[in-house]
C-alpha cells in the first residue's frame, strides 16, 4: 500500500486558518486521497476526499499537487471542535482505509 | 450522511466468555464492512473485510478463530470475540461504504471491550 506521511502533531489557535500537509511521493495513478478525522472515544469522521483536483465541502478545502505527492487539508476557520486525530490516507478502488499515525491538531482559544 | 451503528457501545465481559459486537448499515446496503480495532493511543489497525454471503478475509495476524465475523445481510455484520482475555480488551470499530468503490467510508460509534 501506498504511504502517507504527517507531522506528528500542530497547533492552532481558533478562527484562525489551518493547513495540515500529507505527502505521498509513492501514490499510483489510481489512488484517491481521503481524509478523515478521529475524535476520543469516537469512530473517524469522514472529512473530504479527491483524486487529482482541488475540492471543496462544507467542512474543508483539500489541495492536491499537481504532481499528486502531496496534499494540503485546509480548514478555514478552526474551531475548539476540531480538535482530532486527522488521518490522511490513499485508497485505492474497493479497498479498506489503512491507517497511519494521523496529526493530532490542537486548537486554542 | 449514510450511518452506521454499532451496539452494543461499550460492554464488560468475564475472561473466557464471548462477546458479539453488531455493526448496521442504517441508511444503505453494504456489500463490503471492514472490521478495525484500536489500543490506547494507537492509531486503528485493520482486522478483516466482511462481505455479504462469503466468508471474512482476515489481515495477517488476526485469529480467525478468535475474532468470528458474519456478514448475513447487506445492513448488518457481526464481530463475536471468543473466549475473551483481557488482551482483547480494545475499540473495535466498524466501517462500509453506501456506494462507489472509490468514495467515503463510514465509520460505526465504536465498540469498547473491556475484558476483566
Amino acid at each position: 500500500d501506498a504511504k502517507t506521511t504527517q507531522p506528528n502533531s500542530m497547533e492552532s489557535n481558533e478562527e484562525e486558518p489551518v493547513h495540515l500537509p500529507c505527502n505521498h511521493s509513492t501514490i499510483s495513478g489510481t489512488d484517491y486521497i481521503h481524509w478523515y478525522r478521529q475524535l476520543p472515544s469516537q469512530g473517524p469522521e469522514y472529512v473530504i476526499h479527491g483524486l487529482t483536483s482541488n475540492v471543496n465541502n462544507r467542512m474543508a478545502s483539500l489541495a492536491i499537487a499537481e504532481d499528486r505527492k502531496s496534499s494540503t487539508l485546509i480548514l478555514h476557520r478552526a474551531t475548539l471542535r476540531d480538535a482530532a486525530v486527522y488521518y490522511c490516507i490513499l485508497r485505492n478502488a474497493g479497498t479498506a482505509l489503512i491507517f497511519g499515525k494521523g496529526t493530532t491538531l490542537s486548537v486554542s482559544s | 450522511g449514510a450511518v452506521v451503528s454499532q451496539h452494543p457501545s461499550w460492554v464488560i465481559c468475564k475472561s473466557g466468555t464471548s462477546v458479539k459486537i453488531e455493526c448496521r448499515s442504517l441508511d444503505f446496503q453494504a456489500t463490503t464492512m471492514f472490521w478495525y480495532r484500536q489500543f490506547p493511543k494507537q492509531s486503528l489497525m485493520l482486522m478483516a473485510t466482511s462481505n455479504e454471503g462469503s466468508k471474512a478475509t482476515y489481515e495477517q495476524g488476526v485469529e480467525k478463530d478468535k475474532f468470528l465475523i458474519n456478514h448475513a445481510s447487506l445492513t448488518l455484520s457481526t464481530l463475536t470475540v471468543t473466549s475473551a482475555h483481557p488482551e482483547d480488551s480494545s475499540f473495535y470499530i466498524c466501517s462500509a461504504s453506501p456506494g462507489t468503490t472509490t468514495g467515503e467510508l463510514f465509520f460505526g460509534e465504536g465498540s469498547r471491550l473491556t475484558v476483566l
